[in-house]
C-alpha cells in the first residue's frame, strides 16, 4: 500500500509569510501527527488529529495550527514565519487501534525561512 | 511527563562487529517503546516496537531490542554491523494512556567503519 505522502518536499519562504504543508496518510489510517525536527531541539511533537479532531497539542505557539479533512488528509499552517521555524516537518500516520502500530512517517517537508 | 535519553551522540563500530545503541526512558504508566532510523534528508523509518509480551523484540534489517523494566532501558542491538547501517537512530516512547504523542530521544549517529 502507498506510504505517507508529504507535499511539498522543499519550501523557501520569507519572514512574515505563512505556509501550508500537506500530509496524506496511509489509506485507512485515521490518526495523523505532526513533528518538527531541528538540529537544536530535535524532534518535537506539534499536534495529533484523529477523525478530524485535534486530540493532542504540543508546546508550540498559536502560529502553528492544523486541520484534518474527512478523508484523513491533514494540513498544518504556520503564520507569520520566523527564522527559527526553519525545520524538517514530519507527519506520521497511524491506525491508533487498541495497541499502537509503528507510526509510519513521511519523508518530510524541509522549510527554510529567509 | 514522559522522556527519553540517548546518552551517546555518536557510536562508532567496525563492520562485522556487534553494535548497541542505548536508550533509557521515563513514563508514568506502562511504556510503548519504538526505534526509528533516519537517513540524510529522509523521514523516519520504523525498525521495531515493544508494546507488551516478550522482552526481546526483533525488527527490520536484523535489529533487535531488549526491554528491561527494572532498568527502564530499551537498547537497540545488532549482532553484525553493516556499513549500510550508518545512520541516525532515534528511540521514542509513549505511555499506554490517552496521550498518544511520541517523545523522542536526541538521536545517536551510528557510523559503521569498513
Amino acid at each position: 500500500k502507498a506510504g505517507v505522502t508529504q507535499t511539498p518536499r522543499y519550501l523557501i519562504k520569507t519572514r512574515g509569510q505563512q505556509v501550508t504543508l500537506s500530509c496524506s496518510p496511509i489509506s485507512g489510517h485515521r490518526s495523523v501527527s505532526w513533528y518538527q525536527q531541528t538540529p537544536g531541539q530535535g524532534l518535537q511533537f506539534l499536534f495529533e488529529y484523529f477523525s478530524e479532531t485535534q486530540r493532542n497539542k504540543g508546546n508550540f505557539p498559536g502560529r502553528f495550527s492544523g486541520r484534518q479533512f474527512s478523508n484523513s488528509r491533514s494540513e498544518m499552517n504556520v503564520s507569520t514565519l520566523e527564522l527559527g521555524d526553519s525545520a524538517l516537518y514530519l507527519c506520521a500516520s497511524s491506525d491508533q487501534g487498541i495497541l499502537p502500530d509503528g507510526y509510519t512517517f513521511g519523508s518530510g517537508t524541509r522549510l527554510t525561512v529567509v | 511527563a514522559q522522556s527519553v535519553a540517548q546518552p551517546e551522540d555518536q557510536v562508532n563500530v567496525a563492520e562485522g562487529n556487534p553494535l548497541t545503541v542505548k536508550c533509557t526512558y521515563s513514563v508514568s504508566g506502562n511504556p510503548y517503546l519504538f526505534w526509528y532510523v533516519q537517513y540524510p534528508n529522509r523521514g523516519l523509518q520504523f525498525l521495531l516496537k515493544y508494546i507488551t509480551g516478550d522482552n526481546l523484540v526483533k525488527g527490520s534489517y536484523g535489529f533487535e531490542a531488549e526491554f528491561n523494566k527494572s532498568q527502564t532501558s530499551f537498547h537497540l542491538k545488532k549482532p553484525s554491523a553493516l556499513v549500510s547501517d550508518s545512520a541516525l537512530y532515534f528511540c521514542a516512547v509513549r505511555d499506554s494512556g490517552s496521550a498518544r504523542q511520541l517523545t523522542f530521544g536526541s538521536g545517536t549517529q551510528l557510523t559503521v567503519l569498513p
